[in-house]
Formats: structure tokens, sequence, C-alpha cells
């Protein structure tokens, strides 16, 4: 079944506690993003990659990294969280194949102390 | 400072209304412009993608309407369901994946 699926689904912690959550697509996608969800404000892109060891900032990066050493993964890192990172963290995969669709992960949901 | 902006932030119709949702761009080098749709729990999935070379779009009982002068494009529901019930969210593209901007989403429900 081709998905993208997001790890762990759901991540309590405490502030400055790093904390990596994983990103895996089984489609051969060359693109993969990572959104965050917050009422009121939509999804807003954190960074994304075109392809392998490709990555970019998106609309708010602060806080986070990424890396993308393999086409199926991408992990997105927070290195020191803080309470305004909790959210609903959402995966993505696409390819130039399918225009600009978007195929999204389960989510990710984050509550930091 | 949102470039796209949404509404109502919800919306309640009885089971075959004709929800419609709206939303407005400032940014006039958008050239596409996709709705997702989000049931609670899951990740947002397309709905309906437009570009600006039309003015209206149908897929089934879902229709995008859009007004290039007006910068404004909005989604219509015909004979809504119950298991039409989702947060709706219009987006807006100047150039391809990384340039994807959402708005702030739209609740619906359809009550039978």
């Amino acid at each position: 079944e081709a998905q993208v699926t997001q790890n762990p689904r759901y991540l309590i912690t405490v502030t400055g506690k790093k904390l990596t959550v994983t990103c895996s697509q089984n489609m051969n996608h060359e693109y993969m993003s990572w959104y965050r969800q917050d009422p009121g404000l939509g999804l807003r892109q954190i960074y994304y990659s075109m392809n392998v060891e490709v990555t970019d900032k998106g609309d708010v990066p602060e806080g986070y990294k990424v890396s993308r050493k393999e086409k199926r993964n991408f992990p997105l890192i927070l290195e020191s969280p803080s309470p305004n990172q909790t959210s609903l963290y959402f995966c993505a995969s696409g390819t130039n194949r399918d225009g600009e669709t978007q195929y999204f992960g389960p989510g990710t949901r984050l509550l930091v102390l | 400072q949102q470039q796209v902006k949404q509404s109502p932030q919800s919306l309640i119709v009885q089971k075959g209304g004709i929800p419609i949702i709206n939303c407005a761009y400032e940014n006039t080098a958008f050239d596409y412009f996709p709705w997702y749709q989000q049931f609670p729990g899951k990740g947002p999935a397309l709905l309906i993608a437009i570009r600006p070379d039309v003015s209206e779009k149908k897929e089934g009982r879902f229709t995008i309407s859009f007004n290039k002068s007006a910068k404004q494009f909005s989604l219509h529901i015909m004979d809504s369901q119950p298991g039409d019930s989702a947060t709706y969210f219009c987006a807006a593209s100047a150039g391809g994946y990384n340039k994807l901007i959402f708005g702030a989403g739209t609740r619906l429900a359809v009550h039978p």
C-alpha cells in the first residue's frame, strides 16, 4: 500500500529534551516536506526537500532541523523543544509526475511541557 | 500575515445542502489552487485543484469556482452528505511544492 508513515503518532516531552519524528514514504517520491498545523493558522511549512541531500527552509523553520540521507526518509529533529512547538505535525511527499499533489502522513501530535 | 484567507471558520448545513467555502489571495503569482480534505485523526488529502486558465472545475459533487480578477476561489459541495463532515483547506502555490500556502481551514458539519 502506497503511504507516508510517521512515528511516533503521539509524543509528550519536556522542554530541552531532543527528539526526532521519523517520516518514511514508499512511493519513490522525490519531494518531501514537514508542516505544522495549529488552530486558526492552517498548515505551515517547516522544511522541504526536493531530493536526497537537498533541503531548504519553509515558512517556520526556527527550532527545527531535517536531513535527507535516503530518498524514502525525512526525519524532523527538535534539538531543544520548547512549549511553542506543541503542535500537530504532518509529513508529506510528492512527485512531479502527479503535478503538485502532496500525500500526507497521519500526523504526529506533540506536547512539550 | 496570511497570504490565503479562508472563510468561514466553521459551517453547519443539513444533508442535501450546498456548503460554500471561500478563499481569497493576494499574490498574483499564484498559479495552482488545490483544496484538501481532512478527517479527524488523518492527514489532509487532495480533493480537487484548479489552475487560473479556467473559471470552474467539477469533480463529482465538488466544484471549484475561480475568479482571477477578484483573486478569489471557492469550493461548492453539491448534495452534501454527513460523510462530507471534515475540515477543508484551500491552498495556493506560486511554482511548485515548496511554495504551497494553506488557508486556516473550515470545519464543515453536515447534519442528517
